[in-house]
């Protein structure tokens, strides 16, 4: 079974610009979260999908949004830019929602989309 | 914030058991405990959870104290494949994660 998929791998945008990540999950996975990782900050929860509804989201900003189609692909949009956005963005799927209660914690993750801001 | 505290590196000598503590004296009677590694420039894996029994799968054991005030992650045979940071984490609504162990395997 093939794994979850994430595009592009590496992506350079300049500040003010907005950048789309693309999240496919494995198959039969209806729920998508996204994670950032920075090295100051470590891995932090974006938000999670489920059935083309967010059913929860992290602290960000309004500038990082997402969405999910009907075949359960995700995308994550961050609009402009900052410097601070530099950052490895992971996508996890899993079969329910890990914020549908207990335990439903099993998530499989992407390689990620590396992310620069110049 | 996560709601574990754990060693920020480890050493292990190739071969050995690898034992990765977690503390997390503030968990909730129904909330688990949940392992992934994460292997440099990769995404984080799955490793194993449980509630209050322990739990054994391919990858490692995992221990958790009769209080369910900490656990143990055993990898019983580390190599050098096993290096990477390791998160404990306590799920309640969603998942959190710490900044981890890192452990080195040693040859």
């Amino acid at each position: 079974k093939a794994g979850v998929t994430q595009t592009p791998r590496y992506l350079i945008k300049t500040r003010g610009q907005q950048v789309t990540l693309s999240c496919s999950p494995i198959s039969g996975h209806r729920s998508v979260s996204w994670y950032q990782q920075t090295p100051g900050q470590g891995l932090q929860f974006l938000f999670e999908y489920f059935s083309e509804t967010q059913r929860n989201k992290g602290n960000f900003p309004g500038r990082f949004s997402g969405r999910q189609f009907s075949n359960s692909r995700s995308e994550m949009n961050v609009s402009t830019l900052e410097l601070g956005d530099s950052a490895l963005y992971l996508c996890a799927s899993s079969l329910a929602p890990t914020t549908s209660g207990q335990p439903q914690g099993e998530q499989y993750f992407g390689p990620g989309t590396r992310l620069t801001v110049t | 914030d996560a709601k574990t505290t754990q060693p920020p590196s480890m050493d292990c000598a190739e071969g050995r058991a690898a034992n990765l503590p977690c503390n997390h004296s503030t968990i909730s009677g129904n909330e688990y405990v949940y392992w992934y590694r994460q292997i440099h420039s990769q995404g984080p894996q799955y490793i194993i959870h449980g509630l209050k029994n322990n739990e054994t799968n391919e990858m490692a054991s995992l221990i958790i104290t009769e209080d369910r005030k900490s656990s143990t992650l055993i990898l019983p045979h580390a190599t050098l494949r096993d290096t990477a940071v390791y998160y404990c984490i306590v799920k309640d609504d969603k998942i959190i994660f710490g900044k981890g162990t890192r452990l080195h395997i040693l040859p």
